[in-house]
């Protein structure tokens, strides 16, 4: 068990590009996280899928912000049309039910974006 | 918002157990306690969590009083590396997790 993997690590991008990031969950864990976290705050919720499956966003995920999960495994967030405000800490977690005792979501190191 | 309320800031001095308190009135019973810490620029990590009963781990304890309105993380030997901020969060079993501010533990050498 290798943990939560993100890509890239950090991403420098000027504003009005777009940008893609990858999450590869824990293996067999069926549901994912996406979280953003700017300087001096807690993480917020921005999406989650089970399996392949969408099930929550966020309104803080505006339309230029898409995630998907294709085959329920890995995880992509594209951010299109970048803007300032869009740099964060963008993280990913993983978690598979585990029926009364309770779901524990697991995080990866995140990936720093900055927009310039 | 979050439904946790936590000191914004702790000191504790190396080799002593650190005590983190945190209330949670509203909290309801289908409702558990978790506890995450973030070093500084690293993702979460989680700690602990618990439903009703006090829980142990390698890593620490966790206290639940028993009307469930409040709790306590005990890092019982603190060294410097356990420097981070300390979020305390009520969720349902399979519900999306709701960071507050946390409380930033620093431990004084």
């Amino acid at each position: 068990d290798t943990g939560v993997s993100q890509n890239p690590r950090h991403k420098i991008t000027k504003r009005g590009q777009n940008v893609t990031f990858r999450c590869d969950p824990i293996s067999e864990h069926n549901r994912l996280y996406w979280y953003r976290q700017t300087l001096g705050q807690g993480p917020e919720f921005l999406t989650y899928f089970q399996n392949e499956a969408q099930l929550e966003k966020s309104r803080l995920l505006s339309d230029r912000f898409s995630a998907e999960r294709p085959k329920g495994s890995f995880s992509t967030l594209e951010i299109q049309r970048t803007e300032q405000g869009d740099s964060a800490m963008y993280l990913c977690a993983s978690s598979y039910p585990t029926g009364g005792a309770g779901e524990t979501q697991y995080f990866g190191p995140g990936t720093r974006l900055l927009v310039l | 918002d979050a439904k946790t309320t936590q000191p914004p800031s702790m000191d504790c001095a190396e080799g002593r157990a650190a005590n983190l308190p945190c209330n949670h009135s509203t909290i309801s019973g289908n409702e558990y306690v978790y506890w995450y810490r973030q070093i500084h620029s690293q993702g979460p990590q989680y700690i602990i969590h618990g439903l009703k009963n006090n829980e142990t781990n390698e890593m620490a304890s966790l206290i639940i009083t028993e009307d469930r309105k409040s709790s306590t993380l005990i890092l019982p030997h603190a060294t410097l590396r356990d420097t981070a901020v300390y979020y305390c969060i009520v969720r349902s079993r399979d519900d999306k997790i709701i960071f507050g501010k946390g409380t930033r533990l620093h431990i004084l050498p």
